[in-house]
């Protein structure tokens, strides 16, 4: 299956700040990347569909002007959580496509801690 | 609001014996049905897929889809300790284009040496 990488695996910040977490496709080009968010002891709740070339889809209840997605190459989607709040600590996981119909491989995830 | 409902468990199988997982999900229009294993603190990581009805075997690992009942099953044969994890059930969105996935939340195996 396809290999997808994420950078920083875990990341403490102060309340307010703006956090980057990058997802890489390795072995593939992907057109298609998509991000999730886990809570503790809940399962994966897909926040956004990211395009290349074009603007991500969000998914209702997200709020696209605090999750900032970048898709500018088809090997590189980023994720800026801005003005971060401590109810954005959350496990973050992207995934992409590469195997099968709609098969997803995800990436190690980021663990976010807002303090 | 599309939903996939799973058991929470946690399901406990003695060592070398099956075990069952069981997933349904509401969206008659989903046509990938997907198994991840997500070890604690991990990512998941995918086990099976399954896109018709009938069985899937990979390994000790079996998928059962049943469209019509909108089931669909991880059978686990030969239980190891390592098998231990939240298992995942996970259906595609039908929209158009590449499908995000909808998931379960999950249930907690454990194999009892």
């Amino acid at each position: 299956g396809a290999v997808v990488s994420q950078h920083p695996s875990r990341v403490i910040c102060k309340s307010g700040t703006s956090v980057k977490i990058e997802c890489r496709s390795l072995d593939f080009q992907a057109t298609t990347m998509f991000w999730y968010r886990q809570f503790p002891k809940k399962s994966l709740m897909l926040m956004a569909t990211s395009n290349e070339g074009s603007k991500a889809t969000y998914e209702q209840g997200v709020e696209k002007d605090k999750f900032l997605i970048n898709h500018a190459s088809l090997t590189l989607s980023t994720l800026t959580v801005t003005s971060a709040h401590p109810e954005d600590s959350s496990f973050y996981i992207c995934s992409a496509g590469g195997g099968e119909v709609n098969e997803q491989f995800f990436g190690p995830g980021t663990r976010l801690t807002v303090l | 609001q599309k939903e996939v409902e799973q058991n929470s468990g946690p399901l406990s199988v003695p060592e070398g014996a099956i075990a069952s997982l069981n997933c349904t999900y509401s969206d008659r229009g989903s046509q990938s049905f997907f198994w991840y294993r997500q070890y604690s603190g991990k990512s998941p990581e995918l086990i099976m897929s399954i896109y018709s009805n009938g069985d899937k075997e990979d390994g000790r690992f079996t998928a059962q889809l049943n469209k019509a009942s909108q089931y669909v099953s991880l059978l686990i044969r030969d239980s190891q300790p390592s098998d231990s994890a939240t298992y995942l059930c996970a259906v595609n969105r039908p929209g158009g284009g590449a499908d995000g996935l909808t998931f379960g939340k999950g249930t907690h195996l454990i194999i009892q040496p």
